[in-house]
């Protein structure tokens, strides 16, 4: 089956701009989660989404943002970019959400804010 | 979520058995154990989990001590394609805090 799939793989933007990640679920999964990865901070929950609700948030300010769809297509938003959140950002489906059934991550989106 | 200790970094040759050390000493009763790892380029992957018996699958197995204050990841040998950081990490069956805890994790290098 088709795992998880994060587009795009690679992005470019600049201090200021907006940024908006994809990430499509395993089919059935209605957990999605999403973490930033960083040299120095190493792998950090953002937050997760369970039926398009936002059912647990890490400590991140608030211009890190997501949302799920019906289809548990979720998306994320980065505003007012700074040079901090050039990241790995990944995403990751669950079947239930509970951490007793493993996740699965995508390859990730690769951000570069210059 | 309680902490775990992992070495920063392990080697191991080629076809060999390798045994990737994880301390938890304040887990609770309810905490599952798993483990994930990270190829270069790639997000982390699931390779194994369990409570209080040691579990086996096609990846991997996890011994799991009597007092569970630690635990083992074995792979029982190793190829190239193992050569990533592996992640221990504990979690309960808790609703509404779904999220995992990563650590810094262990990168095992694998001698050809």
């Amino acid at each position: 089956k088709a795992g998880v799939t994060q587009t795009p793989r690679y992005l470019i933007k600049t201090r200021g701009q907006q940024v908006t990640l994809s990430c499509s679920p395993i089919s059935g999964h209605r957990s999605v989660s999403w973490y930033q990865q960083t040299p120095g901070q190493g792998l950090q929950f953002l937050f997760e989404y369970f039926s398009e609700t936002q059912r647990n948030k890490g400590n991140f300010p608030g211009r890190f943002s997501g949302r799920q769809f019906s289809n548990s297509r979720s998306e994320m938003n980065v505003s007012t970019l700074e040079l901090g959140d050039s990241a790995l950002y990944l995403c990751a489906s669950s079947l239930a959400g509970s951490r007793l059934y493993g996740y699965t991550f995508g390859s990730g989106t690769r951000l570069t804010v210059v | 979520d309680a902490k775990t200790t992992q070495p920063n970094s392990m080697e191991s040759n080629e076809e060999e058995p390798v045994h990737l050390p994880c301390n938890h000493s304040t887990i609770s009763g309810t905490d599952y154990i798993h483990w994930y790892r990270q190829l270069p380029s790639q997000g982390p992957e699931y390779v194994i989990h369990g409570l209080t018996s040691n579990v086996n699958n096609r990846m991997a197995s996890l011994a799991i001590a009597e007092d569970r204050k630690s635990s083992t990841l074995i792979l029982h040998r190793a190829t190239l394609r193992d050569a990533a950081v592996y992640y221990c990490i504990l979690s309960g069956d808790q609703t509404g805090a779904n999220n995992l805890f990563f650590g810094t994790g262990t990168r095992l290098t694998v001698i050809p």
